[in-house]
C-alpha cells in the first residue's frame, strides 16, 4: 500500500525558534497534501491543505505567517512552524492524496506523526 | 459546517463485544472511517464503508450505517487488550478530499 514518510519523528525546540516538518509520500505523486494538528488528549484538527505548485489553503483560526506551507513537488510538503511557543506544542500528522484515474484508491494516506515540544 | 460526535470513553472486559458509536451531521459525507492511535503513535486506518453501505464485515470488526440517523458503529468481537486505544470515527465527501475527525473513544479493556 502506499507509504507517507514524516520527518522527524519527534523535535524539541527553544521558544522563538523555528522548526520544519517534512511529509513525504514515498510510492506515489500526492497531489494534494493536507496538515492536520493534535493537541494532547484531543482529536485531529485541519490545519490546511495543500496542492502540490499552489499556495495553502488555511482552515479559519490558523494564522498562515505562523505555519509556513510549501508544497514543492508531488512528493513533498513542508510545514515550518516559525517562531514556535509552548503553546505550539502538539502532535502534527501530515496525510497525502491524489485524484485517482480509472486505476487507483479513492483515498489518503496519513503519515506517522512528528511531536514538537517547545521548552 | 461538519460535525462528529463520539462518547468519550468506553470499558469493556477482555472477551467481551465493544460497541463503539458515533454520530455525524453532513449529509453528503460519501466515506466513513474508523481509525485507532495507540498512545503516543499515528493513526491506524481500521475500516470504511461508503454511504451507500448499510454494513461492513472484517475479521473481528463489524461497523453499521444508519445514513437516516446519520449513525455509525463499530463493533469488535472478542475484544482484547490490545484493542486499548482511542478510537476515532471520521468522515470525508471524497476518499481524496480532507478528512474530519470525531472527539475520539478512548476504549479501556480490563483483563
Amino acid at each position: 500500500g502506499a507509504v507517507v514518510s514524516q520527518h522527524p519523528s519527534w523535535v524539541i525546540c527553544k521558544s522563538g525558534t523555528s522548526v520544519k516538518i517534512e511529509c513525504r509520500s514515498l510510492d506515489f505523486q500526492a497531489t494534494t497534501m493536507f496538515w492536520y494538528r493534535q493537541f494532547p488528549k484531543q482529536s485531529l484538527m485541519l490545519m490546511a491543505t495543500s496542492n502540490e505548485g499552489s499556495k495553502a489553503t488555511y482552515e479559519q483560526g490558523v494564522e498562515k505567517d505562523k505555519f509556513l506551507i510549501n508544497h514543492a513537488s508531488l512528493t513533498l510538503s513542508t510545514l515550518t512552524v516559525t517562531s514556535a511557543h509552548p503553546e505550539d506544542s502538539s502532535f502534527y500528522i501530515c496525510s497525502a492524496s491524489y485524484v485517482p484515474g480509472t486505476s487507483g484508491t479513492d483515498t489518503q494516506y496519513f503519515g506517522p506523526g512528528t511531536r514538537l515540544t517547545v521548552l | 459546517g461538519e460535525d462528529v460526535e463520539q462518547s468519550l470513553f468506553l470499558s469493556v472486559r477482555e472477551g467481551d463485544s465493544s460497541v463503539i458509536n458515533c454520530t455525524y451531521t453532513d449529509s453528503s459525507s460519501t466515506y466513513l472511517y474508523w481509525y485507532k492511535q495507540e498512545p503516543g503513535a499515528g493513526l491506524q486506518l481500521l475500516t470504511y464503508i461508503f454511504s451507500n453501505m448499510d454494513m461492513k464485515q472484517d475479521q473481528r470488526l463489524t461497523v453499521l450505517l444508519n445514513k437516516k440517523d446519520k449513525h455509525l458503529s463499530l463493533r469488535i468481537a472478542d475484544t482484547q487488550t490490545g484493542d486499548s486505544a482511542i478510537y476515532f470515527c471520521a468522515e470525508s465527501i471524497k476518499g481524496y478530499q480532507k478528512v474530519t475527525f470525531g472527539t475520539g473513544t478512548k476504549l479501556q479493556v480490563i483483563p
